[in-house]
């Protein structure tokens, strides 16, 4: 059974600031996802991460994959408070997706 | 805007009741995936669809059953519902089983 762990669980930023999120997952999984939810709304799919080595930057968020350390990362670089938001990760194996428990995001001016 | 669409936002029902829950996917689209988010038990997959047939299988109850039709629009039926069921329903479509998936705005669903 696949397990995905995330981590930090809140975090709390200063605009202009670079964090890493991280996702462990416990077995090998096809494939990656990132998703953000704002407070009330659905979730946005960011980034599909198929392969070890896989690197895809969208605007302030880059996420990348190693799949021999089973880690995913979620980098932001110079936060503005747009990005405020949860932020999942879910590992995909036969079809079926395990989410992490999500990261808050707060960014302050 | 996604193009997903699910029916209703909101639905407000007793235990022991049974609901509907209706999703359209994207033009195209021929995968249908059912998602539960409570803060109980976080996000949790329930059921994948692809072109009218069961594709994968999650955490999804017994009480619980859904289907793809052949317009590809999708229902996810649970009864004998409980408090515990309360949750956000997300329904999400991709073109194909492994790719980008699209959310649609979700069902909130109240057990009372």
């Amino acid at each position: 059974e696949l397990k995905v762990e995330q981590n930090p669980l809140f975090l709390s930023m200063q605009e202009g600031k670079n964090y890493t999120i991280y996702c462990n997952y416990s077995t090998t999984s096809d494939r990656l996802y990132w998703y953000r939810q704002d407070p009330g709304k659905s979730l946005e799919s960011l980034f599909v991460l198929l392969s070890n080595g896989a690197v895809k930057q969208e605007g302030r968020l880059m996420a990348s994959l190693d799949t021999k350390a089973r880690l995913s990362t979620l980098h932001i670089t110079a936060a503005v408070h747009d990005l405020s938001a949860t932020y999942f990760c879910a590992g995909v194996i036969a079809g079926k997706s395990t989410f992490g428990d999500g990261t808050t995001l707060t960014v302050k001016p | 805007d996604s193009g997903v669409t699910q029916t209703p936002k909101h639905l407000i029902t007793a235990t022991g009741q049974r609901v509907t829950l209706r999703c359209s996917p994207r033009s195209g689209d021929l995968s249908v995936y059912w998602y539960q988010q409570s803060l109980d038990q976080g996000l949790q997959f329930l059921i994948q669809y692809y072109n009218g047939e069961e594709r994968a299988k999650g955490n999804i109850l017994e009480r619980f059953s859904a289907q793809q039709f052949p317009d590809l629009h999708s229902e996810l039926n649970l009864s004998s519902l409980e408090l515990g069921d309360s949750a956000l329903y997300f329904c999400a479509s991709s073109p194909g089983g492994g790719d980008e998936q699209y959310f649609g705005p979700g069902t909130r669903l109240t057990v009372t």
